[in-house]
């Protein structure tokens, strides 16, 4: 079954701080992976696409990587900021099929002063 | 550009009432998408089209219809609304198959409950 797991389910961290989400997939055939930022009550809004062959793809504060032998992608967030405060999913694209993007839930990310 | 815009933010239906959910991009993007999201569960696709005229089934159609007349408009019909409709929807577009590594872009969403 295509499934996209993400963890932590939710994540507090003071400004400043780093942190790292996680994301475990089972998607195939396997085409891209992304990680979107969703605000509270807004539409997700894409941070990076990374196919099978890219290793690490860096947006700012934002660095996202990929093991596509172990199925493994994380989202490291530097130097934190109240504004991250956002849920971030992770999304699989596979090829083909009439679904072709899978979303995780998601880890909703707290940065508190 | 104005990007993907949806009407209304926010509505509330009775059981058994219809409404169209609105939709439009000016992007000029052949494909554009419907999903739904509930609370503490990952986005599901209803219908999406990959340009005008040609519209197909998602992962969860049951309920609703799609038209698409332009490629700027996708609207989202319910004709009988039922409280397992309740959720937020969003729109998206791309300009082309997300699976060969095209950006999607997300509307702002509507909120929908049904009572």
């Amino acid at each position: 079954k295509n499934q996209v797991e993400q963890s932590p389910q939710s994540l507090i961290i003071l400004e400043g701080k780093n942190c790292t989400l996680q994301c475990n997939y089972t998607v195939s055939p396997f085409s891209n992976l992304r990680w979107y930022k969703q605000d509270t009550g807004r539409g997700p809004v894409s941070l990076t696409i990374m196919t099978f062959s890219e290793n690490t793809k860096s947006n700012g504060r934002y660095t996202a990587t990929l093991d596509a032998d172990t199925k493994q992608s994380s989202l490291h967030i530097t130097a934190s900021q109240l504004s991250d405060s956002a849920s971030y999913i992770c999304v699989v694209s596979r090829w083909g099929g009439n679904t072709p993007l899978v979303f995780g839930k998601g880890t909703r990310l707290s940065v508190i002063a | 550009n104005a990007g993907v815009t949806q009407t209304p933010k926010f509505r509330i239906l009775k059981i058994g009432q219809s409404m169209t959910l609105q939709c439009a991009q000016d992007m000029n993007h052949n494909y554009m998408y419907w999903y739904r999201q509930d609370p503490g569960m990952g986005l599901k696709l209803i219908y999406y089209s990959v340009g005008a005229g040609i519209t197909d089934k998602g992962e969860v159609p049951n309920g609703y219809n799609v038209s698409r007349s332009t490629t700027e408009d996708f609207p989202l019909r319910l004709e009988l609304a039922a409280p397992s409709q309740t959720s937020v929807y969003f729109c998206a577009s791309s300009y082309s198959k997300v699976s060969s590594y095209n950006e999607q872009f997300f509307g702002p969403g509507t909120r929908l409950t049904v009572l």
